[in-house]
């Protein structure tokens, strides 16, 4: 069965520093993998997900993410964090062939102080 | 422009009453998603519909319902055999096969009095 997990619950940063947030991941086949953003009372936004193709992934607001397939992992990371980067973020995957299902992670709660 | 709307943002339930969430979207989407979120427990699948008048149930359907009658349009009926609804509950709509990304709704937070 497909699943993903976020072993960090919260991860904190200081604005300016560069930030990476854990996402691993177990699936049969070739995985489908996204990165969602939410903020406090609002639904999730679409950041990159990765299908195929290079292993870095560029998505909206500057973040990006690395697959590795031997360590089954695709962690969301950004150059230099800003405050208002501070928010929930998901990592999901794809559930099966030739549908748009997702499984969600658990989240992780990015903490970016001044 | 395009998107999801959820109505209302806030909603209280008595106890013993159903209570239907709104679901709009207006991005020509075939797949429509119900999702309940908990704090700690990420995202949890209600129901899917892949087309109009077709839906199946996902991880935590028991004392929820919907219908598929028109593509626009998604409602999910809290019912009184659901026994804890207090909940941030979120619609999502995507093309529907190939693995595209799901678009979100603002949500809805459900309590009871």
């Amino acid at each position: 069965a497909q699943s993903v997990a976020q072993p960090e619950d919260q991860v904190n940063v200081a604005e300016g520093n560069p930030l990476t947030v854990k996402c691993t991941y177990s699936v049969s086949g070739n995985p489908y993998l996204f990165w969602y953003v939410q903020y406090p009372n609002r639904g999730l936004q679409f950041l990159l997900k990765y299908i195929t193709g290079d292993n870095l992934v560029k998505g909206s607001y500057g973040f990006e993410a690395e697959f590795n397939k031997s360590q089954t992992s695709f962690h969301l990371k950004k150059p230099s964090a800003l405050v208002s980067d501070s928010a929930l973020y998901f990592c999901a995957v794809r559930r099966s062939y030739n549908t748009d299902k997702l499984i969600f992670g658990t989240g992780t709660r990015l903490q970016v102080f001044p | 422009d395009g998107g999801i709307t959820q109505s209302p943002k806030y909603l209280f339930r008595k106890e013993g009453q159903n209570v239907t969430l709104s679901c709009e979207q207006n991005l020509n989407h075939d797949a429509m998603y119900w999702y309940r979120q908990d704090p700690g427990q990420g995202l949890r699948l209600i129901y899917y519909s892949q087309i109009v008048n077709d839906f199946q149930k996902g991880d935590i359907a028991e004392g929820y319902s919907v219908s598929r009658e028109k593509k626009e349009s998604f409602p999910l009926t809290v019912t009184s055999a659901q026994k804890n609804p207090t909940a941030f509950y979120l619609c999502a709509s995507s093309i529907g096969v190939g693995g595209q990304p799901q678009h979100f709704g603002d949500g809805t937070r459900l309590s009871i009095l």
